[in-house]
């Protein structure tokens, strides 16, 4: 059974640019959820996905949006990014949401410059 | 207010030794859940395990226990007999949960565990 995949792995951008990243999760997994991790701010929700509708959001700016496809891969967009964007994204993807067991991929690490 | 803590920021031991990492939670609300991830170098999170706000029974899993007390607010790991690959860092995670699949979630700052051989 395969596992949660992220991609790309690493990624280098330039202030003002913008990024799209990839999560494809478990077969028939239809939760998809999103989150920042930096050393300053630690691990931090995004947001979370469910049948292709965004269904809970975390506290950040709208530049940060997403979007869920019908076969529940998912993508992160970032838009006019700026040097505190940094950070380790990780994607996770569960059944029905945040209350079952979900399943972690190995994150794409941004870096802007 | 919504507040998860794990006051140790790292933790050393000796492999074999029995450690408790420590998460203390705040929250208004009646209906919740807490939870509790591992991070190994490799950088993906690791679920180990869910608990919701009216289920106070305590869980063993193998070498894993966790200890829920509601009236302190406290949801404690224990690792029992430590190995070198426990040696991660571990998040304590809380999910307020508001009905019809919404929820707001946080997560503490995480407790690095560092298991010597």
């Amino acid at each position: 059974k395969a596992g949660v995949t992220q991609t790309p792995r690493y990624l280098i951008k330039t202030r003002g640019q913008q990024v799209t990243l990839s999560c494809s999760p478990i077969s028939g997994h239809r939760s998809v959820s999103w989150y920042q991790q930096t050393p300053g701010q630690g691990l931090q929700f995004l947001f979370e996905y469910f049948s292709e509708t965004q269904r809970n959001k975390g506290n950040f700016p709208g530049r940060f949006s997403g979007r869920q496809f019908s076969n529940s891969r998912s993508e992160m967009n970032v838009s006019t990014l700026e040097l505190g964007d940094s950070a380790l994204y990780l994607c996770a993807s569960s059944l029905t949401g945040v209350d079952t067991e979900a399943f972690f991929g190995q994150g794409t690490r941004l870096t802007v410059v | 207010a919504q507040k998860v803590t794990q006051a140790q920021t790292e933790i050393s031991v000796v492999e074999k030794e029995d450690v408790t990492l420590d998460c203390v939670y705040e929250t208004r609300d009646t209906t919740y859940y807490l939870f509790w991830y591992k991070q190994p170098p490799s950088g993906e999170l690791v679920f180990l395990i869910r608990r919701n706000s009216f289920d106070e029974q305590n869980e063993i899993s193998g070498r894993y226990s966790w200890n829920f007390q509601k009236s302190t607010s406290s949801f404690n790991f224990t690792i029992t007999a430590s190995q070198v690959v426990d040696s991660a860092v571990y998040f304590c995670a809380l999910s307020e949960w508001k009905g019809l699949g919404t929820y707001k979630y946080i997560f503490g700052t995480g407790t690095r565990l560092k298991v010597l051989a």
